[in-house]
């Protein structure tokens, strides 16, 4: 079946310093979608990549989709307290129908 | 606007008891969605639906039902509650390829 790998699982950084996580599928995807989860919360969607190669912004979030459509990665640069949550990705099923597997997250903890 | 709601928040059940948790949404979604979440477990799919009267399997189904009478509403029940049913349960509402819109969980303990 699809799999969809998450890597690191956890991630302690200083204040300040800069984080990545990726995302590896074992099939081509249609689209990836990011999520943000605080500790206590719930997901809170973060963006959608769809094309090729595509590359997005938000403020000091960079989101990465790979050119074979199979990975994805998640940057963020100067990390500050208010980044600490888990991310996920979440791709759509290779059925076609809109029903989407998330991988297992990466947990951020921001040191000050 | 409240968006998804769930309820209950929070509840605890025996091994062998039923109960029913609701998801209410006000977003007019086509699709709605319940998962769990474990611990180191990402968020799995129980069940989804594509529509009003529609249902069908997720990663993780045993165990648990779902009906959308409604569309605005989708119930997930637990006949016979078991320990490893012990989790936190999201419902998220979404159309087709646009983002998932998620209620604020469910902590579920079964003893």
């Amino acid at each position: 079946g699809q799999q969809v790998m998450q890597i690191p699982q956890y991630q302690h950084v200083q204040e300040g310093e800069d984080f990545t996580t990726y995302c590896n599928s074992s099939t081509t995807l249609s689209n990836i979608q990011w999520y943000k989860q605080r500790p206590g919360g719930h997901p809170v969607f973060l963006i959608q990549l769809v094309k090729s190669g595509e590359v997005k912004k938000q403020k000091r979030l960079t989101f990465q989709f790979g050119e074979a459509k199979k990975n994805s990665s998640l940057h963020i640069t100067a990390t500050q307290t208010t980044d600490v949550g888990t991310y996920f990705c979440a791709v759509g099923s290779s059925s076609g129908t809109y029903k989407y597997i998330f991988g297992t997250g990466t947990r951020l903890k921001v040191l000050a | 606007n409240a968006g998804v709601t769930q309820t209950p928040k929070f509840r605890v059940l025996k091994t062998g008891q039923s109960m029913t948790l609701l998801c209410a949404q006000d977003m007019n979604h086509e699709y709605m969605y319940w998962y769990r979440q474990d611990p180191g477990m990402g968020l799995r799919l129980i069940h989804y639906s594509v529509g009003e009267g529609t249902t069908a399997k997720g990663e993780v189904p045993d165990g648990y039902n779902v009906s959308r009478l409604k569309k605005q509403n989708f119930l997930l029940g637990l006949e016979s509650a078991a320990p490893s049913q012990t989790s936190v349960y999201f419902c998220a509402g979404g159309q087709g390829s646009q983002p998932q819109h998620f209620g604020d969980g469910t902590r579920l303990s079964i003893l």
